[in-house]
């Protein structure tokens, strides 16, 4: 069972516009969560997080959402532009799992020009 | 600092070859692990090491061994390879709660 879920596969988004990228947990125990992005051949590399007390976290053009009663997060990268063509994995962690992550099975995002 | 390195970067295996995968990294992590990652699997982990001399099993530790005489080393064994273990191997070290990847080692088991 799926503790971390991203339901699009994919995700195609014009340059300049918005893509917001989702994640769905049903462990409440989760008390971090982060996103990583991946290029091909490349291993992933972090890009943002956020800790369960708070529902927001920003840096530059990246910003994350945290809705606990929903158990829902969201990246959103605002504008989006062709270097951010990649494949992004949401993750999560819980303080007593001796850091061991558990990970969604990514989404690739197409930002075309 | 060269952060989280691994080799070999590409590398063929014989079904019931033995090989060891390296993974080095200079930025003090007490914290590493590896990971596989297969077509439509997603990141699974196949073992971890909160500190030296210290290691554990994570999702999917059968058919690997590792060892942690060292911060900076972490190295991964194939005792026997076998088809099913064809992949991509990351290792990771962690600052706090993030984790930090290498580049991947493709694994192709004949």
């Amino acid at each position: 069972d799926q503790q971390v879920k991203q339901n699009s596969p994919s995700l195609s988004v014009q340059e300049g516009r918005i893509s917001i990228l989702n994640c769905d947990y049903t462990n409440s125990m989760f008390d971090y969560f982060l996103w990583y992005k991946k290029y091909p051949a490349e291993g992933p590399t972090f890009l943002i997080s956020i800790s369960s007390i708070k529902d927001k976290n920003e840096d530059g053009r990246f910003t994350v959402f945290l809705n606990k009663s929903a158990k829902h997060l969201s990246l959103h990268i605002v504008p989006s532009q062709p270097g951010d063509s990649a494949v992004y994995f949401c993750a999560a962690d819980n303080a007593g799992n001796n850091r061991k992550l558990i990970w969604g099975l990514g989404t690739s995002l197409a930002v075309n020009p | 600092n060269a952060g989280v390195t691994q080799t070999p970067k590409f590398q063929v295996l014989k079904t019931g070859q033995s090989m060891t995968l390296q993974c080095a990294q200079d930025m003090n992590h007490e914290y590493m692990s590896w990971y596989r990652q297969d077509p439509g699997m997603g990141l699974r982990l196949i073992h971890y090491s909160v500190g030296a001399g210290i290691t554990d099993q994570g999702e999917v530790p059968n058919g690997y061994n590792v060892s942690r005489s060292t911060t900076e080393d972490f190295p991964l064994r194939l005792l026997s390879a076998a088809p099913s273990q064809t992949s991509v191997y990351f290792c990771a070290s962690s600052y706090g709660r993030t984790q930090f990847f290498g580049p991947g080692t493709r694994l192709t088991v004949l």
